[in-house]
């Protein structure tokens, strides 16, 4: 059984103050790594997806990371906008569906 | 362009009534799914569909039935509804492959309480 486990549950962070989001993962056979981002009351919108160990992507002040155990959102610099939760899912090789991680919620205070 | 859009947006309803969420998309996709979201928990997927007139369980199937007589529309039915259902629903699609077209998309919820 795939499972994801976020952390920390929740994290607080004054703007400009850079730090890191883990996800960490078992998947029988990785066919992708999502990143979600979801305000309050609103749906998840996609951020990311990884496939491989070692690939990296970015946008504006986040970066994804992924090795074949966990995943690292890195927020550098972030802003009060960039306070949201952070949704960390795997989709495994048998098929579409993807098993989420229980979130992130950052708060980031100007 | 719309995405995925769902109807309602709230709904109250009381023990063993019945109900059904919309849920409707515009990108030509193949795959739609119902998830729920519960505090602390995540999302969990209710059911699935593959295409048109194809449906699946998923990790919470109980309680729930769905159907998929268009492409565009997928319906998540509660026949009797039960003070644990109380919930916020995701419906999302996407189109199965692999790199980079296995992205799902998500509608803004609904959010059901049953008193």
């Amino acid at each position: 059984e795939d499972q994801v486990t976020q952390s920390p549950e929740a994290l607080r962070l004054q703007e400009g103050e850079s730090s890191s989001l883990n996800c960490s993962y078992t998947v029988s056979g990785l066919r992708g790594l999502f990143w979600y981002r979801q305000d309050p009351g609103k749906g998840p919108e996609f951020l990311f997806t990884l496939y491989s160990a070692g690939e990296e992507k970015e946008k504006e002040r986040l970066k994804a990371t992924l090795t074949k155990k966990e995943s690292f959102l890195h927020i550098t610099a972030p802003k009060p906008e960039d306070s949201a939760t952070y949704l960390c899912a795997v989709q495994n090789n048998a098929g579409n569906m993807l098993t989420f991680g229980g979130g992130t919620r950052l708060m980031v205070k100007p | 362009n719309a995405g995925v859009t769902q109807t309602p947006k709230f709904r109250v309803l009381k023990t063993g009534q019945s109900m059904t969420l919309l849920c409707a998309q515009d990108m030509n996709h193949e795959y739609m799914y119902w998830y729920r979201q519960d505090p602390g928990m995540g999302l969990r997927l209710i059911h699935y569909s593959v295409g048109e007139g194809t449906t699946a369980k998923g990790e919470v199937p109980d309680g729930y039935n769905v159907s998929r007589l268009k492409k565009q529309n997928f319906l998540l039915g509660l026949e009797s509804a039960a003070p644990s259902q109380t919930s916020v629903y995701f419906c999302a699609s996407s189109n199965p492959g692999g790199y980079g077209k296995n992205i799902q998309y998500f509608g803004a919820g609904t959010r059901l309480s049953v008193l």
